[in-house]
Parts: structure tokens; C-alpha cells; sequence
């Protein structure tokens, strides 16, 4: 099956740097791999989703990009608020069934 | 404007006491799940509903139920719960089974006395 890894499991920002999850995958079938961000006492928000025909993807301060011959995929956020402290989980899915395989998740958190 | 609507938000039980959890979509996704998440931990699939086939995990406990009576409700059932399914329980839809989005609800927290 699909393992996925994320690195790092903490990260720790000043407001208004970037911030970069690194995700890698097993399985060369992959092509979906979505982004949640997960705050305290509530359940995974998709923030931002990338397939295997597309290389890069953004929106507003987010972005996603996917090098799927070294099967790795980060994602960037620039100009880091407060409100981007949370827990961040990748995924990767094969299309095959319909399983998501998640990183282990980062703890994002931004110091004001 | 909640779409995945999980109810209740905290729910207390007692060692071996039947508990339900429910979970309701407004997206008319076509699949259900419900995933179980413990502290500092990713979410894990426990099975989900296509339409009204029923799929298990291979290590899900017997003592998990569910049941979706209709494209908008689904249902968690513990038959008799221990400590160590004290969690967060995740619902989540998509429209389709594969390379589709999941959208999740905020979950309910099991407490177990």
C-alpha cells in the first residue's frame, strides 16, 4: 500500500515568513494529493489539492507543488499569519480505491 | 453553512455501553466515511458507505458498526466500548470513492468513563 511521509513533524515561524511541509510517497500510481489543515478541536480543512498532470498550484498565499518522478510534494506558505498555526496533514491517493494515505502531520505555529 | 454536520459534538459513555454517533451531509456526496483520529495523530479510515455498499477496513474492530439509512445520514455505532476507543471520530463525504476531495465534519470526542 501507499506510504506517505511528512517532515517536519514541528515547525516553528516568525510572522510573516514562509513556511514549507515536505511530503514524499511510495506508490508511483499516485495522483491525487490534497492538503487539510486541522485547528485545535476541529476536523481536517482541505486548504489546497494537486493531481499528477500539474506540477504546481496556487492560491493566494498557498501553494502546492508536486515533482512526481522524485514522488515528493511540498507545500509553501508565504507571509505567515497567526491564524496558519495548526496541524497540517498531506495526502496521496492512487485512484484506484478509495483510500487517502496521510502524513503523520506537522504542527504548524507562527509567533507574532 | 456547515456541510458535514456531526452530532453530538462531545459524548461521555460508560465502559461497555452502547454509544451512537451520527453524522449528517447537505453536499448529496455519494460517500460517506468515518475515520477515527486519536491525539497527535492522522486520521484512520474505520470503512465507508458508496451509495449503500458497505465497505469494512481489514483491522477495524468488530465492535464498529454503521449504517446509512439515506444519502444524507450515516451512523457510528460502538457496541461495546473500551478506554482505548476513547478518540475524535471524523465524518467525511466525497462525491466520488476515488481522486475526489473529502470534506470532513469537526468531529465528535468520545469520552469513555
Amino acid at each position: 500500500g501507499e506510504n506517505v511521509e511528512q517532515h517536519p513533524s514541528t515547525l516553528s515561524v516568525q510572522e510573516g515568513d514562509s513556511a514549507v511541509i515536505k511530503c514524499t510517497y511510495s506508490d508511483s500510481a499516485s495522483n491525487y494529493f490534497p492538503w487539510y489543515k486541522q485547528e485545535l478541536g476541529k476536523g481536517p480543512q482541505l486548504i489546497i489539492d494537486i493531481r499528477s498532470n500539474v506540477g504546481e498550484k496556487k492560491d493566494q498565499r498557498i501553494a502546492v507543488t508536486l515533482n512526481k518522478t522524485a514522488k515528493h510534494f511540498s507545500l509553501h506558505i508565504t507571509e505567515t499569519q497567526p491564524e496558519d498555526s495548526a496541524v497540517y496533514f498531506c495526502a496521496a491517493s492512487d485512484g484506484r480505491d478509495y483510500k487517502l494515505s496521510f502524513g503523520a502531520g506537522t504542527t504548524v505555529t507562527v509567533r507574532a | 453553512d456547515a456541510m458535514v454536520i456531526q452530532n453530538p459534538r462531545y459524548q461521555v459513555t460508560q465502559f461497555g455501553k452502547p454509544v451512537t454517533l451520527s453524522c449528517s451531509q447537505t453536499l448529496n456526496h455519494n460517500v460517506m466515511y468515518w475515520y477515527q483520529q486519536k491525539s497527535s495523530q492522522a486520521p484512520k479510515l474505520l470503512f465507508h458507505y458508496y451509495d449503500k455498499d458497505f465497505n469494512n477496513e481489514a483491522d477495524t474492530p468488530d465492535n464498529f458498526q454503521s449504517r446509512r439509512p439515506n444519502t444524507s445520514f450515516c451512523f457510528l455505532d460502538i457496541r461495546s466500548p473500551g478506554l482505548g476507543d476513547a478518540a475524535m471520530y471524523l465524518c467525511a463525504t466525497s462525491r466520488e470513492p476515488t481522486d475526489q476531495p473529502q470534506h470532513f465534519g469537526d468531529g465528535t470526542r468520545l469520552s469513555i468513563l
